[in-house]
């Protein structure tokens, strides 16, 4: 159980394009789903936590204009890079927490900005 | 805030032996939960183990054990009888329970396991 999936795994997009990544939780209801980012070799770095039906909270640093997050329900929260460039290249985690439990992740997607 | 500090950046160890990581955190609160996350070349966080700060005992799951010293904080993971399947990234993490739940990685450790 507790499984999360991120669609896609892999993405090549253009310069100033927008991309989105899903997260689902599979089975079962996430109260609260947070993305990261991370580079090779690097730790996660958090980037944002979202609960359903309120807005995302971001990260000192992070760009909300930027990295679009939406939660519409308790199964599925989605990022969008918006406008990406090159500089946004890496590797993007999301995971879902049931109450005080621990994160189950997602797979990953392998985002590059061409 | 919350930090945790992996002072072992890269380790090795043969097949078949033990190896410890080490972890370390910084803390004010006294309820929170500690893990420790594998990170493979496929990059797909894995949970191998979880300590609850209340319990004293120390969490063991199969060939992963942890000694946990609270007064101390420090979270380090014993791996037993070492498999060419543990060489990944070992990812110390830490929990708490008033803020949101919000996760604090450490910098990882490299484990390569040596046939």
């Amino acid at each position: 159980g507790a499984v999360v999936s991120q669609h896609p795994s892999w993405v090549i997009c253009k310069s100033g394009t927008s991309v989105k990544i899903e997260c689902r939780s599979l089975d079962f209801q996430a109260t609260t789903m947070f993305w990261y980012r991370q580079f090779p070799k690097q730790s996660l770095m958090l980037m944002a936590t979202s609960n359903e039906g309120s807005k995302a909270t971001y990260e000192q640093g992070v760009e909300k204009d930027k990295f679009l997050i939406n939660h519409a329900s308790l199964t599925l929260s989605t990022l969008t890079v918006t406008s990406a460039h090159p500089e946004d290249s890496s590797f993007y985690i999301c995971s879902a927490k049931i109450l005080q439990r621990e994160q189950y992740f997602g797979p990953g997607t392998r985002l590059t900005v061409t | 805030a919350q930090t945790v500090t992996q002072s072992q950046p890269e380790m090795s160890v043969q097949e078949a032996e033990t190896v410890t990581l080490s972890c370390t955190y910084d803390t004010s609160e006294s309820n929170y939960y500690l893990f420790w996350y594998k990170q493979p070349p496929s990059r797909q966080m894995i949970l191998v183990i979880r300590q609850e700060a209340y319990k004293q005992q120390n969490a063991t799951e199969n060939r992963f054990s942890v000694n946990f010293q609270k007064a101390a904080k420090s979270f380090s993971l014993k791996i037993s009888d070492s498999q060419l399947g543990d060489t990944a990234m070992y990812f110390c993490a830490f929990m708490s329970t008033n803020t949101g739940n919000q996760f604090y990685f450490g910098t990882g450790t490299s484990l390569t396991v040596i046939p």
